[in-house]
C-alpha cells in the first residue's frame, strides 16, 4: 500500500540535543511538508520541499532544519535552538489530487 | 496573520444531530478547500474537499457548503454518530502539488453523543 511513513511514534528528547524525525513516503509525490501541532493552535508549517534537493522555510521554521536529497524522504532535525520543541510533528506530500498525512511522532523534552 | 478562521472550536451533539463546522479565508487565490478528520495520536484523514466552481458537495454523510463571495465554506455531518467524535480541521490552499502549502483553521473537537 502506498503512503507516508513517520517514526519514530514516540521520541523523547533531552535537554540541548538534537533529534531527526524520519518521513518516507512510496507515493511518488514531489512535493513533501512537515507541519507542528500544537493545541488549539491547528497545525502550523515548518518547512516544505517542492522537488529533491530543493526546500523551503514555513511559518515557524526556527530551530529546525531539513534535506531532500531523494525523493522519498524528507527528515526533520529539531536542534537545540528550538526551546519549545515538545509537539505533534506530522509529514505531508502533495500531488494534484491532494494531501497525505503521515501518523505522526509525538515528541517530549524530558 | 491567520488566513484560515474556524469555529466553533468545540462541539457537543446527541447522535443523529447534525454539527456545523464553519470556516472563512482570506486569500482569494486559494482554491482547494478540503476537511480533515483526525482522531487522537493519529494523523489527519481526508474527508472531503470542494473547488470553488461548485457550492455544494456530499460524500455520504459529510456535505461542503461553499459561499464564494463570502469567503466562507462549511461543514455538515448528517446523521452524526459517536463513532464521529473526533477533531475537524479546515484548510485551504491553492491547487494541491507544485508545493503549493495548506493553510489550517485552528480546528473543532466535536463529541457526538448517545
Amino acid at each position: 500500500d502506498g503512503g507516508i511513513t513517520q517514526s519514530p511514534k514516540y521520541l523523547f528528547r533531552k535537554e540541548g540535543q538534537n533529534v531527526t524525525l524520519s518521513c518516507e513516503q512510496n507515493l511518488n509525490h514531489d512535493a513533501m511538508y512537515w507541519y507542528r501541532q500544537d493545541p488549539g493552535q491547528g497545525l502550523r508549517l515548518i518547512y516544505y520541499s517542492q522537488i529533491v534537493n530543493d526546500f523551503q522555510k514555513g511559518d515557524i521554521a526556527e530551530g529546525y532544519s531539513v534535506s531532500r536529497e531523494k525523493k522519498e524522504s524528507f527528515p526533520l532535525t529539531v536542534t537545540s535552538a528550538q526551546k519549545n520543541p515538545t509537539a505533534f510533528y506530522l509529514c505531508a506530500s502533495s500531488i494534484l489530487d491532494g494531501y497525505t498525512f503521515g501518523s505522526g511522532t509525538r515528541l517530549t523534552v524530558v | 496573520q491567520q488566513q484560515v478562521k474556524q469555529s466553533p472550536q468545540s462541539l457537543i451533539v446527541q447522535k443523529g444531530g447534525i454539527p456545523i463546522i464553519n470556516c472563512a479565508y482570506e486569500n482569494t487565490a486559494f482554491d482547494y478547500f478540503p476537511w480533515y478528520q483526525q482522531f487522537p495520536g493519529k494523523g489527519p484523514a481526508l474527508l472531503i474537499a470542494i473547488r470553488p466552481d461548485v457550492s455544494e458537495k456530499k460524500e455520504g454523510r459529510f456535505t461542503i457548503s461553499f459561499n464564494k463571495s463570502a469567503k466562507q465554506f462549511s461543514l455538515h455531518i448528517m446523521d452524526s454518530q459517536p463513532g464521529d467524535s473526533a477533531t475537524y480541521f479546515c484548510a485551504a490552499s491553492l491547487s494541491p502539488g507544485g508545493g503549493n502549502k495548506l493553510t489550517f483553521g485552528t480546528g473543532t473537537q466535536l463529541k457526538v453523543e448517545l
